[in-house]
């Protein structure tokens, strides 16, 4: 399985860029990357995934290295409702993403007026 | 559009009683899960379904047992519940080769 680290806590303000780093030094071949946003007693929801490079779509983009030994999710403009819980999981896609790359610890994201 | 429909939403139980949760996957889904979230904790991802077959296992205690019927609703069953069993507990259900995963609001188990 492919053990991720993030940082456990960021503070924003309003209306700037936030970046919030994964690492997953043993990453596998067939693994993609993909970033969930939990809420508060909400399930968690689907931001983004990607394999390598950059993915961007309407909320997110995310920027995977050559290597892809670590993963970087961009929220830009952030607000306050964006304050919640950021999970970056590294699974194979094709068997069960999530089913063998538990979340992990997430990272708290605190956006402040 | 359709998402993932759990009940009930909230359960309270005694200790040692039983309880079943029951999940209903977006039409057309083949994969379900299931995750336990503590006060406070990461989701714990307990079992996974594919096609009505147990597809993975996670940290399911072996006091919890779980299956998929043929029209692809799953049911967490629980016995002899503890106090720590008390949690959100999270169903999610996917396309196999997508790896995007859609939860439900969640059913709130409180054991006594």
């Amino acid at each position: 399985l492919a053990k991720t680290t993030q940082p456990i806590s960021m503070d924003s303000y309003e209306g700037q860029e936030v970046n919030i780093t994964c690492s997953h030094n043993n990453i596998a071949t067939n693994d993609y990357i993909t970033w969930y946003q939990q809420f508060p007693s909400q399930g968690p929801r689907f931001i983004i995934q990607g394999y390598k490079t950059k993915v961007t779509n309407e909320v997110a983009s995310l920027f995977i290295p050559a290597d892809r030994k670590s993963s970087t999710l961009s929220l830009p403009r952030v607000s306050l409702s964006d304050t919640a819980v950021y999970y970056c999981l590294v699974g194979d896609r094709v068997r069960t993403n999530a089913g063998k790359s538990t979340f992990g610890d997430g990272t708290t994201l605190t956006v402040k007026p | 559009a359709a998402g993932v429909i759990q009940s009930p939403r909230h359960l309270i139980k005694e200790k040692r009683e039983t309880a079943t949760l029951k999940c209903y996957p977006i039409p057309r889904h083949d994969t379900v899960y299931w995750y336990q979230q503590g006060p406070g904790q990461d989701p714990q991802f307990l079992i996974s379904f594919y096609e009505k077959m147990q597809s993975d296992k996670g940290s399911i205690p072996d006091r919890f047992s779980a299956q998929q019927f043929s029209d692809y609703h799953s049911e967490l069953n629980m016995s002899s519940l503890e106090l720590g069993d008390s949690a959100l507990y999270f169903c999610a259900s996917s396309l196999q080769n997508t790896g995007e995963l859609f939860f439900g609001e969640g059913s709130r188990l409180t054991v006594l």
